[in-house]
């Protein structure tokens, strides 16, 4: 595509339920980056990929988070039973080149999560 | 600790004034640094990557300097327009030594750039 595409761009679910935010990076784009940034603040790692491989999950909260790319293209961040602490705009970033810190990181427009 | 540390935390401008901002690091080994901006409720979009080599690159009315012996880096803003208001993140990226060390980009928390006509 033309851009990062990420889906839904605005999700709202009550505390306990799991969501499944979406991303779909550039057409060829080799790596693909999960962050989380809260209002006011810049974007905070959570875990990326280099193709379908999961290379750095360190930046995930806790267990109640996890991602895959499956066939090293759309990529999905879920999160279970999610806590209001949650709450966030969660960004995907992609880049031609395998990461970390190589090449010009594309960023999407986000999902705002917010849970009641 | 790697940290990037951006100031002024905000700042106000007349339209057509220049500005300076900011960025110090202590991010080890350094690889390279990036300025980004990024408008009220859109992601980030990248305006220079520079390496250790590079002390200076611009983009159109952007420049960025880079003193990778202070660690220090600036984003100046020549002939603002009211379009350049937004928030500028300067992003470090460490020399990967090890897995597991957050992708190695360090993102500062901005500055909120206000022009105002």
């Amino acid at each position: 595509g033309a851009g990062v595409s990420q889906s839904p761009r605005y999700k709202v679910t009550k505390r306990g339920q799991d969501v499944a935010l979406r991303c779909d990076p550039i057409s060829g784009h080799v790596s693909l980056y999960w962050y989380r940034q809260a209002l006011g603040q810049g974007p905070e790692f959570l875990t990326y990929f280099n193709y379908e491989a999961q290379q750095d999950k360190s930046g995930l909260p806790n267990d109640r988070f996890s991602a895959e790319r499956p066939e090293g293209s759309i990529s999905t961040l879920t999160i279970q039973r999610t806590e209001q602490r949650d709450s966030a705009m969660y960004r995907c970033a992609s880049s031609l080149v395998p990461g970390p810190n190589t090449g010009e990181l594309f960023f999407g427009e986000g999902s705002r999560l917010t849970v009641l | 600790k790697n940290q990037v540390e951006q100031s002024p935390q905000s700042l106000i401008i007349l339209e057509g004034k220049n500005c300076t901002l900011q960025c110090n690091y202590t991010v080890s080994p350094f690889s390279n640094l990036r300025w980004y901006k990024q408008d009220t409720g859109r992601g980030p979009v990248s305006l220079t990557i520079m390496t250790f080599s590079e002390n200076t690159k611009s983009n159109g009315r952007y420049t960025a300097t880079l003193d990778a012996d202070t660690k220090q880096s600036s984003l100046h803003i020549t002939a603002s327009q009211l379009s350049d208001s937004a928030s500028y993140i300067c992003v470090v990226s460490a020399k990967l030594i090890t897995a597991g060390s957050q992708g190695n980009l360090i993102f500062g928390k901005g500055t909120k750039l206000s022009v105002k006509p």
